[in-house]
């Protein structure tokens, strides 16, 4: 069966940092990833998808199939960052996992 | 052009009570899902439907009940609301089920 596991609950990290939050996924097939992002008091939007291999607000995450794994990065957070952030697996419907709460401290 | 809007905002029940919560979209989505949010534990599928007269059961369907008549509606509706119920949902459509999903702005709902 499909499962997005998220390991960090919570991630706080100082602006200017790098942050990475962790999505680790499993699938039987050549999967293709989503990062959604929810901002306070506003609703689930994607933020970026392995296939377009995009860079959006400075993230980008690359998917590795020997780890199946799919984290995101990004080289130096700035405090808009802080958000609730979800990785998702489409197959047949789409599969999250149970959310990073990013804090970027000033 | 809205997205998906879905209605309430918010919502107090008293256990037992029924209610339903709303959701619309015009973008010509086949594919519509509801979802509830709980702390600790992500966003999990309650009921789906992949086109009009087409629904399915997601991780958590249980006390749930949807309908699809419309391609653009996609009504949740809770028979006997209980404390566990206590949620933010969330309604969201798609092309296809694998595709980029558009989310409503959620019902935070409260059994009391």
């Amino acid at each position: 069966a499909q499962r997005v596991t998220q390991p960090e609950k919570l991630l706080s990290v100082f602006k200017g940092a790098p942050v990475e939050l962790k999505c680790n996924y499993s699938y039987s097939g050549s999967p293709e990833l989503f990062w959604y992002v929810q901002y306070s008091r506003q609703r689930l939007q994607l933020l970026l998808r392995h296939i377009s291999r995009e860079s959006i607000k400075g993230f980008t995450a690359d998917l590795n199939k020997g780890e199946t794994s799919f984290h995101l990065k990004k080289p130096f957070a700035q405090e808009e960052d802080s958000a609730m952030y979800y990785c998702a697996l489409p197959s047949r419907q789409l599969t999250f996992g149970s959310g990073t709460q990013l804090t970027v401290l000033p | 052009n809205a997205g998906v809007t879905q209605t309430p905002k918010f919502q107090v029940l008293k256990t037992g009570q029924s209610m339903t919560l709303q959701c619309a979209q015009d973008m010509n989505h086949e594919y519509m899902s509801w979802y509830r949010q709980d702390p600790g534990m992500g966003l999990r599928l309650i009921h789906y439907s992949v086109g009009a007269g087409i629904t399915d059961q997601g991780e958590v369907p249980n006390g749930y009940n949807v309908s699809r008549s419309t391609t653009e509606d996609f009504p949740l509706r809770l028979l006997s609301a209980a404390p566990s119920q206590t949620s933010v949902y969330f309604c969201a459509s798609s092309i296809q089920g694998n595709t980029e999903a558009f989310f409503g702005q959620g019902t935070r709902l409260t059994v009391v």
